[in-house]
């Protein structure tokens, strides 16, 4: 079965720190995001990558990095934590080749920031 | 960007068929409509998306006007697993990796 890994499910930081949110798939899938999920807002796309080392800006890339280094694995780096990144992040990935409908989606990770 | 509107919830009888609405009336010819669902914490999970013929898979049909400006999403026999909130979705017509979410539409099977 596909499977779209997010390290922690829990996190809990303090204000200035750096933190890594880590995202494996086992899906050999090229395409991968990452999504922060607030209420009242929805999903929200930070960043997404079409290969490796290849990254594009979502709707709100301020604040945050990424880095894909193999194609399995999607890093979402807050340089210095603030509070206002207190959320809930998913990563994702989808097939590519104009196979990319589909998302596949890990079970997030709910980051505090205090 | 096509935007969507959805109820905000739902109710539906254990074993009925749920019939979730989308309207999507700014949609352009080469635009996809999906559907996912979001079951409590827990990461959004595909169901099924369409152009403009209806479409049927194990989970679920999808159901799109002529016009294609509102379709809807048909679980033929919900159970209390299908209790969630389910996202109809437009893909941006200029990006082929964006899609944009709204709020959903909650929906809570009784038994």
């Amino acid at each position: 079965d596909v499977k779209v890994t997010q390290s922690s499910r829990y996190l809990v930081k303090r204000t200035g720190e750096k933190v890594f949110l880590e995202c494996v798939q086992d899906m050999d899938h090229e395409n991968m995001f990452w999504y922060r999920q607030d209420p009242g807002l929805g999903l929200r796309l930070i960043y997404f990558s079409y290969d490796v080392k290849m990254k594009e800006k979502g709707d709100i890339p301020e604040g945050y990095s990424v880095s894909r280094e193999k194609k399995e694995r999607f890093s979402l780096i807050l340089e210095s934590a603030s509070t206002n990144q207190t959320s809930m992040y998913l990563c994702a990935s989808s097939p590519g080749g104009g196979r990319w409908e589909k998302l596949f989606f890990g079970s997030g990770t709910q980051l505090s920031v205090l | 960007d096509a935007k969507t509107t959805q109820p905000t919830s739902m109710d539906c009888a254990e074993g009925r068929a749920a019939n979730l609405p989308c309207n999507h009336s700014t949609i352009s010819g080469n635009e996809y409509v999906y559907w996912y669902r979001q079951i409590h914490s827990q990461g959004p999970q595909y169901i099924i998306h369409g152009l403009k013929n209806n479409e049927t898979n194990e989970m679920a049909s999808l159901i799109i006007t002529e016009d294609r400006k509102s379709s809807t999403l048909i679980l033929p026999h919900a159970t209390l697993r299908d209790t969630a909130v389910y996202y109809c979705i437009v893909r941006v017509a200029w990006s082929n990796y964006q899609l944009i979410w709204g709020a959903g539409t909650k929906l809570i099977i009784k038994p």
